[in-house]
């Protein structure tokens, strides 16, 4: 199958950490992907990971991946207003096949 | 490098009218995909070129048709335009559109039909 599957909203508070998640049906995808997507405006690719990693971390972000279980989560730590968006996971099989996406909303 | 880009960023058409969307890849990217965004069904995949021609193409009606140029820029058509076609239109580019490629979005056409 092709679904990929994530909540649709998630609430915090700035200085808090946020976790999005994503549970993905194809074992045989190579990269999975976090893009982040603010009002208006396109995708922008925030970090990805190979299939054979189990987390991967840039900065910010934390990319944890359960592969057994199938399971993708972005973790974003100290969050801030301006992270404030909608967050889209994505498995590549040579098309993007992406879940609903996440809106995140950080209150102050 | 410049990014990808993408005209017009906002139209707006009536039912039965066609349209044309435009993308500029990334210099060098040879590979251009197109993804429409809809509330309701979110963010589904169009169709792919490589070098000119279509190499993947996803679940549309064929009133949507696209081509690239051999500068590697592509345009997609949608005929006949219908409501549902009101949508947010992206392009994304890449180096040869590989699995293992990441793939870099533009900032989308928005496309009302009234």
């Amino acid at each position: 199958g092709e679904d990929v599957e994530q909540s649709l909203f998630l609430s915090v508070r700035e200085g808090d950490s946020s976790v999005i998640n994503c549970t993905y049906t194809d074992s045989s995808s190579t990269y999975l992907y976090w893009y982040k997507q603010e009002p208006g405006a396109g995708l922008q690719l925030l970090t990805y990971i190979f299939s054979n990693m189990d987390m991967k971390q840039d900065q910010r972000l934390t990319v944890l991946l359960n592969k057994k279980d199938k399971h993708l989560s972005l973790r974003i730590a100290d969050t801030q207003t301006g992270d404030s968006a909608i967050y889209f996971c994505a498995e590549s099989k040579g098309k993007l096949i992406f879940g609903q996406g996440t809106e995140l909303s950080v209150k102050p | 490098k410049a990014g990808v880009t993408q005209t017009p960023r906002y139209l707006i058409k009536t039912r039965g009218q066609q349209v044309t969307l435009s993308c500029s890849p990334i210099s060098g990217h040879r590979s251009v995909s197109w993804y429409q965004q809809t509330p309701g069904q979110g963010l589904q995949f169009l169709f792919e070129y490589f070098s000119e021609t279509q190499r993947n193409k996803g679940n549309f009606p064929g009133r949507f048709s696209g081509r690239q140029f051999s500068n590697s820029r592509s345009e997609m058509n949608v005929s006949t335009l219908e409501l549902g076609d009101s949508a947010l239109y992206l392009c994304a580019s890449s180096s040869t559109g590989g699995e293992l490629e990441t793939q870099y979005f533009g900032p989308g056409t928005r496309l009302l039909v009234l």
